[in-house]
């Protein structure tokens, strides 16, 4: 089965400026997850969707930050307006059963200058 | 809440010899608990897990982790670092049910030939 895709695998962008990370799960799978990884620091839990509804979204870090996922598949996570401090790798992650374990994606490196 | 501690950012192992990454978890309720590994430019691979069942946990290229309820202790162990072995390690935690995971800061692992 294919795994958790993710693009862009890089993105650069200013200060100020708009980006939409974009998450392709498991086919199957409801549960979608965000984390994020700022340099130096540990992987941060940001929001997590059952289907297309939000489960938990206590990880995300303020208004800026909004969330999507569609009809329950694929999943968008858009930064509007960039900061410098939201720089880092945002991962997406699936699962359909938590015994089975979460499937991550290669992650997006975000870089705000 | 759940928690991750993972002591050492940097661990150096000599190829041949034995790899040993600790990781201690704090858990309001019976944890869910993982080991990732993130090799340069990839995502995180899921390692092992720990989900209730056998408290001796076997997973993919020779790792195994002893889940040990009284010391809230997961740690990580190979006999015999490979070269290949050299990489970033997560210890993560989760309460079940789909619930999110809370990562350690992570290891990085030199395996020196």
């Amino acid at each position: 089965e294919a795994g958790v895709t993710q693009f862009p695998s890089h993105s650069v962008i200013e200060k100020g400026q708009t980006v939409t990370l974009r998450c392709d799960p498991i086919s199957g799978h409801d549960n979608l997850y965000w984390y994020r990884r700022v340099m130096g620091k540990e992987i941060k839990f940001l929001l997590h969707f059952v289907k297309e509804s939000k489960q938990d979204e206590s990880g995300m870090p303020n208004n800026r930050f909004l969330a999507e996922r569609t009809g329950g598949t694929y999943s968008t996570l858009k930064v509007q307006p960039a900061e410098l401090e939201d720089s880092g790798v945002y991962f997406c992650a699936s699962s359909q059963d938590e015994h089975y374990g979460y499937t991550f994606g290669s992650g997006t490196r975000l870089t705000v200058v | 809440a759940q928690s991750v501690t993972q002591l050492g950012s940097h661990v150096s192992v000599s190829e041949g010899a034995l790899v040993l990454l600790r990781c201690n978890y704090s858990s309001s309720v019976p944890p869910y608990l993982f080991w990732y590994v993130q090799y340069p430019n990839q995502g995180l691979q899921l390692l092992l897990k720990y989900t209730s069942a056998a408290t001796l946990v076997k997973g993919i290229n020779g790792f195994e982790a002893e889940f040990k309820k009284s010391e809230t202790s997961f740690h990580l162990t190979k006999p015999s670092a490979h070269m290949s072995d050299a990489a970033e390690y997560f210890c993560a935690v989760s309460r079940g049910g789909n619930n999110r995971l809370a990562f350690g800061k992570g290891n990085q692992v030199v395996v020196i030939p």
